[in-house]
């Protein structure tokens, strides 16, 4: 059983509307969780990371917010635009050496 | 543009060829991986180097081989393919193999094995 287990697998919205995307995980120890973003044939991109202390992070139109006590993350997606279009990927670090366990990502489609 | 070249992009084999993937980086990291995509599957780690001079096995290294051939380049082999090993493979690299560091990611290979 994965233990990074991401919700929906996909979904469509709206160019112009919100979407949230949601990540539990049951990895442990935990030092840190991160969001990619996966462009269709490409490799994925860093949009951010937060460890055990912080609760949000912003980058841009993208926020994500950690809650280490229920093991849960979103990533809440503001405005949406046709290049939001992509997988996203939710990734927790354990151990010292910087392990990451991999969620099999959101689909997410903008359409006009 | 600095970041992960990975080499090629596109391979088709025939169940029991030898293939080597090539990876290259050019931002002196010290870490390097070796990730499989599947469809409905989140990366999973074959092999890694945390420092130039040593690799180790990841989560599923069975049918791989790496090298690290210097800092900068680190190739993953596939000495008889099988159609088991039909994936998106990605090379990765970070400053150091420690928990704070991001990341850099290639663009991928993608293998198909008949």
């Amino acid at each position: 059983k994965n233990q990074v287990e991401q919700s929906p697998q996909s979904l469509i919205i709206l160019e112009g509307k919100n979407c949230t995307l949601q990540c539990n995980y049951t990895v442990s120890p935990f030092s840190n969780l991160r969001w990619y973003k996966q462009d269709t044939g490409r490799g994925p991109v860093s949009l951010t990371i937060m460890t055990f202390s912080e609760n949000t992070k912003s980058n841009g139109r993208y926020t994500a917010t950690l809650d280490a006590d229920t093991k849960q993350s979103s990533l809440h997606i503001t405005a949406s635009q046709l290049s939001d279009s992509a997988s996203y990927i939710c990734v927790v670090t354990t151990d010292s050496w910087g392990k990451l366990q991999f969620g099999a990502g959101t689909q997410v489609v903008v359409t006009p | 543009n600095a970041g992960v070249t990975q080499t090629p992009k596109f391979q088709v084999l025939k169940t029991g060829q030898s293939m080597t993937l090539q990876c290259a980086q050019d931002m002196n990291h010290n870490s390097m991986y070796w990730y499989r995509q599947d469809p409905g599957m989140g990366l999973r780690l074959i092999y890694y180097s945390a420092s130039e001079g040593t690799t180790d096995k990841g989560e599923v290294p069975n049918g791989y081989n790496v090298s690290r051939l210097n800092k900068r380049e680190f190739s993953l082999r596939l000495e008889s393919a099988a159609p088991s090993q039909t994936s998106v493979y990605f090379c990765a690299s970070s400053p150091q193999s420690g928990t704070r560091y991001g990341y850099t990611f290639g663009s991928g290979t993608r293998l198909t094995v008949v």
